[in-house]
This record gives structure tokens, C-alpha cells and sequence, in this order.
């Protein structure tokens, strides 16, 4: 089945300046990549998602780069803010069913003000 | 539209208990999925439900059974709770083709002493 691997565990940034979050796949056929962001204490929510079609996405200071030869994606966060404190998990599956989503083990990010 | 609600939030079970934990979705979805967060281990499928009146095994189904009651309802049960299933437990929903997002509940956070 499908390997999910993130780095790093933990990243802890100053404020305003950019986190970099990376993952890598280990099934080829993996199509589907989301990530999900969850606060202390609170449901995991998705906030970006690319298909693998798109090299890259974009949403605000939020951004997704995919490198489907390389098989990893990563996760780009600009002009961090206190709020982006979180741990945040990449997923990857084939195009099938959303059981076959697996997640990695999660990266906290921490904003340092 | 309250989303996918979970309960209980929070219970401490002694080994051997019996409980069930208890999930709707009010999205209509067709597929639900009970999940186990571990530290520094992820988000990991334990089992789901694709449509009313299925389930299957996910990535740990060993000491757990589930019930789909009907479209709205899936719960989770612990036979003999262990303390190897102090967890958080997420119930989460779906339409069930890769690329939809999944939404979860909130959490339920359970200690086996």
C-alpha cells in the first residue's frame, strides 16, 4: 500500500517569514493530494488540495508544489501569522474511494511572534 | 447543519470495559470513516462505511467493530478496551471518490487505565 512520509516533525518559524513542509509518496498511481490543518484540540480541516494534473496551487499564502517523478509534495506557507500555528498533515491516494487516503504523520508548526 | 457530530468527547474506560462511541453526519454523505490519532503516528483509518449498509477493515481494525445504522449514523465499538487504544478517535465523512473532502467531528478523546 501507499507510503506517506513527512518531514520535518516539528518547525518552528518567526513570524512573517515562510514554512516549508515536505512529503513524500511511495505509490506511483497516487493521484490525489490533500493537506489538513489542525489546531490545538480541534478536527483536522482540509485547506489545500492538487491533483496530479497541476504542478502547483495556490490560495492566498498558502501554495502546493507537486513533483510527481520525484514523487514528493510540498506545502508553502508566505508571510506566516500566529493563527498558522498548527500541526499540519499531507495525504496522498489513488483515484479510487477516500478510504484509500493516507495521511502522514503530521508536521507542528509553531509562529514564534 | 451541524456537520459530523461525535460522542462522547471525553472517557476514561478500565481495561476489559465495553463502550461505543457514537457519530452522525448531517451532509447526506454516502461514505464514513472512524480514524485513531496517535503521536507522531498520523491519522489511521480503523474502519469505514463506503454506503449504507457496508463496512470494511482499514489500516487497524483489530479490537474494534462498527455499525452503520443507517445513511446518517456509524459507531465504533471497543469489546474489551486495552490500554494500547488510548487514543483520540475522529469519525469523519464523506462522498466517497477520491478528491472530495473528507470532514470530521471534533474528537473523542479516550484513556484505558
Amino acid at each position: 500500500g501507499e507510503n506517506v512520509e513527512q518531514h520535518p516533525s516539528t518547525l518552528s518559524v518567526q513570524e512573517g517569514d515562510s514554512a516549508v513542509i515536505k512529503c513524500t509518496y511511495s505509490d506511483s498511481a497516487s493521484n490525489y493530494f490533500p493537506w489538513y490543518k489542525q489546531e490545538l484540540g480541534k478536527r483536522p480541516q482540509l485547506i489545500i488540495d492538487i491533483r496530479s494534473n497541476v504542478g502547483e496551487k495556490k490560495d492566498q499564502r498558502i501554495a502546493v508544489t507537486l513533483n510527481k517523478t520525484a514523487k514528493h509534495f510540498s506545502l508553502h506557507i508566505t508571510e506566516t501569522q500566529p493563527e498558522d500555528s498548527a500541526v499540519y498533515f499531507c495525504a496522498a491516494s489513488i483515484d479510487f474511494g477516500n478510504e484509500k487516503l493516507t495521511f502522514g504523520t503530521g508536521t507542528r508548526l509553531t509562529i514564534i511572534p | 447543519n451541524a456537520g459530523v457530530t461525535q460522542t462522547p468527547k471525553f472517557q476514561v474506560l478500565k481495561t476489559g470495559q465495553s463502550m461505543t462511541l457514537q457519530c452522525a453526519q448531517d451532509m447526506n454523505h454516502n461514505s464514513m470513516y472512524w480514524y485513531r490519532q496517535d503521536p507522531g503516528m498520523g491519522l489511521r483509518l480503523i474502519y469505514y462505511s463506503a454506503s449504507e449498509g457496508t463496512t470494511d477493515k482499514g489500516e487497524v481494525p483489530n479490537g474494534y467493530n462498527v455499525s452503520r445504522l443507517n445513511k446518517r449514523e456509524f459507531s465504533l465499538r471497543l469489546e474489551s478496551a486495552a490500554p494500547s487504544q488510548t487514543s483520540v478517535y475522529f469519525c469523519a465523512s464523506s462522498e466517497r471518490l477520491s478528491g472530495n473532502t473528507i470532514y470530521f467531528g471534533e474528537g473523542s478523546w479516550l484513556t484505558v487505565v
